[in-house]
């Protein structure tokens, strides 16, 4: 596509509910990156994809947190037993390497509110 | 480690120029980005510095200081339209993910 889309936009989760958020990266970009971006803050790294190869997954806050991408496209980043402090903007970026001079090409974002 | 420093606000008038600072500490370092963000909206590239010196781009310019870990985004001519976020972000060798600075929230008064 021609952008970057993630949905659902808003997601609205009880504490303990489990929740997946989806992210159609631009056609053919082959690195994928998942950030979660907390209220006043700057995005917070989760997890990198290069293909279906999830190369870097320090970012995650816990085990509750899991990012797939099976097929080397679409992603997958999926919360279990949401809480409270799961609350925050989830941000998907697709680049092609080399990166170079390009940087990366975000997403809108879920916003995700656990109550 | 990463530690990545920009000021968490800033106002300045319509029509002024402004400069956003933002210092870093790494490892290995491969390039520094500058993004803006409007309030509920993604991250949009404004520019990237790989070596030292002055990228101007319309009324963006960014500075780079590798020996210094340090470099600026100097907004021209301001316009109500700049007030957003502006994010710093810092490239690692070897394609690393970018890491974020927390971002400095700029406010366009008339």
């Amino acid at each position: 596509g021609a952008g970057v889309s993630q949905s659902p936009r808003y997601k609205v989760a009880k504490r303990g509910q489990d929740v997946a958020l989806r992210c159609d990266p631009i056609s053919g970009h082959v690195s994928l990156f998942w950030y979660q971006q907390a209220l006043g803050q700057g995005p917070e790294f989760l997890t990198y994809f290069q293909n279906e190869a999830q190369l870097d997954k320090s970012g995650l806050p816990s085990d509750r947190f899991f990012a797939e991408r099976p097929e080397g496209s679409v992603s997958t980043l999926k919360i279990q037993r949401t809480q409270q402090e799961d609350s925050a903007v989830y941000l998907c970026a697709s680049s092609q390497p080399p990166q170079g001079a390009a940087g990366y090409t975000f997403g809108s974002g879920t916003r995700l509110t656990v109550v | 480690g990463q530690n990545i420093d920009q000021p968490t606000e800033m106002t300045a008038t319509e029509g002024a120029i402004v400069q956003i600072n933002c210092t870093y500490q790494t490892s290995g370092f491969n390039g520094l980005f500058w993004y803006q963000q409007h309030a509920g909206e993604a991250p949009t590239f404004l520019s990237y510095n790989v070596l030292d010196g002055l990228e101007e781009k319309g009324r963006f310019s960014s500075f780079l200081s590798r020996s210094k870990g340090y470099s600026y985004l100097l907004l021209k001519e301001l316009q109500m339209k700049d007030s957003a976020s502006y994010l710093c972000a810092v490239r690692n060798t070897g394609n690393t993910p970018l890491v974020f600075g927390k971002g400095t929230r700029l406010s366009v008064i008339a």
